[in-house]
């Protein structure tokens, strides 16, 4: 089945760049959709954007801090987020957007990885 | 932004009990509603999408229905096993939102 691990760094200073790498198994990510969803506290469950080979789209409320990329030829995708402060500290989704059309759900997730933002 | 709004935000309720938990979205987004289950320390799980169709390997305890704007999510007789934080998705219109979930307790 589908499964999905993300991996990166649980500290990143204020100001920096957050670099968060999800590794895919048990499908090739080419002619999929693939999406990275924070939670914290504060702001709960907050989607963050997609991305597939044909193209995608990011959460306009992070401006455009984010970018999502994909490496077929290592089956992953990852996400940049710049800039990042106190706010950004939260847990880390990756997880495979499916449906069609405007029915899209997520589904697997990942695991989730914690990030914290601190000096 | 869309915005969905959950309730209760808590829920106490015992062994047995049906439960119905209630998601209203702030403009109608026709069937455009997905339900994921959260247990402490782990991802969320899908297990309802389109409003009301069950994903594969979830109990037949659980339930969807709504359109519009107002849409609920059914527990017909809880298990111990449903003690967890519930959440509804819209997938309508860009970007995709939660609501702020439902935590359900063991009474």
């Amino acid at each position: 089945q589908v499964q999905l691990q993300e991996s990166g760094p649980g500290l990143v200073k204020p100001s920096e760049t957050l670099s968060l790498t999800c590794t895919v198994s048990g499908v090739s990510i080419s002619g999929y959709y693939w999406t990275w969803i924070r939670q914290s506290p504060g702001k709960g469950l907050e989607w963050l954007g997609y991305m597939s080979n044909s193209g995608g789209t990011n959460n306009p409320s992070l401006k455009s801090r984010v970018t999502i990329s994909l490496d077929n030829s290592k089956n992953q995708f990852s996400l940049n987020l710049t800039s990042v402060t106190a706010a950004d500290t939260a847990v880390y989704y990756c997880a495979s957007l499916i449906g069609n059309g405007n029915h899209n759900w997520f589904d697997p997730w990942g695991q989730g990885t914690l990030v914290t933002v601190s000096s | 932004d869309i915005q969905m709004t959950q309730s209760p935000p808590s829920l106490s309720a015992s062994v047995g009990d049906r439960v119905t938990i209630t998601c209203r979205a702030s403009q109608s987004i026709g069937s455009y509603v997905n339900w994921y289950q959260q247990k402490p320390g782990k991802a969320p799980k899908l297990l309802i999408y389109t409003a009301s169709s069950l994903q594969s390997g979830v109990p037949p305890r659980f339930s969807g229905s709504g359109s519009g704007t107002d849409f609920t999510l059914t527990i017909s007789s809880l298990q111990p096993e449903d003690f967890a934080a519930y959440y509804c998705q819209q997938s309508f219109f860009s970007p995709y939102t939660f609501g702020l979930g439902t935590k359900l307790e063991i009474k």
